[in-house]
């Protein structure tokens, strides 16, 4: 069964500050996606980001990016140029590509940004 | 606007009382999941639906049924809740295959007293 870890329950970040989340996960397949959903207090999940394992190049979406370390099984979010909106709990997921609803989801890390 | 809606969105009821919560999608997405989320724990999957009258187990399915008699509805029932079923509900949709983004509901704050 594929596992999903986050480390970090909390974490914090000054605003304009760089930070970055950590995620690893467990899997025996080759191909797979894995996201990254952002859930601010109105408790809407809301995609970030996402990486499809086949693709060598990290994804980007302006000041969000991620780095995927496929051997390590390992898939961090860097925020760059923090903001306060940026404030919200942040969940690593995992999909299978032959699922096509399951999404193994990590424990969280709330990030909080000071002003 | 494509959305997945979720209700109610709060709901509080006691130990016993059968109640059904609400999730409708207008994408004409062919699967559909109900997670719940609990702190320290993130979201587990409780059951999902590949399409009309196909469902199957997630990780977390004791003391749930779901059914899916069309394509954008798909409700989760607690047939006698119990407190340790006071969690966040989220419903969501995708395309599935190598569309791979999954659209999430609001979410329904349920607690059984």
């Amino acid at each position: 069964a594929q596992t999903v870890t986050q480390s970090q329950p909390e974490m914090s970040v000054q605003e304009a500050e760089t930070v970055t989340l950590s995620c690893t996960y467990d899997t025996s397949e080759s191909d797979y996606y894995l996201f990254w959903y952002k859930q601010p207090p109105s408790r809407q999940m809301i995609l970030v980001i996402r990486q499809e394992a086949y693709k060598q190049q990290n994804a980007t979406e302006n000041r969000f990016s991620v780095n995927f370390q496929k051997a390590a099984k390992s898939f961090s979010l860097k925020i760059s140029d923090s903001q306060l909106g940026d404030a919200a709990m942040y969940f690593c997921a995992y999909r299978r590509v032959t699922s096509g609803s399951r999404l193994t989801f990590g424990e969280g890390t709330q990030l909080t940004v000071n002003p | 606007e494509a959305q997945v809606t979720q209700n109610p969105r709060y709901l509080i009821t006691v130990t016993g009382k059968k109640l059904t919560v609400t999730c409708s999608q207008n994408m004409n997405h062919e699967y559909m999941s109900w997670y719940r989320q609990d702190p320290g724990l993130g979201l587990r999957q409780i059951y999902y639906s590949m399409n009309v009258e196909v469902t199957d187990k997630g990780d977390v399915p004791e003391g749930y049924k779901v059914s899916r008699k069309e394509k954008r509805n798909f409700p989760l029932i607690l047939e006698s809740p119990s407190p340790n079923q006071t969690s966040l509900y989220f419903c969501a949709s995708s395309l599935g295959g190598m569309n791979t983004e999954a659209f999430f509901g609001q979410g329904t704050r349920l607690t059984v007293v």
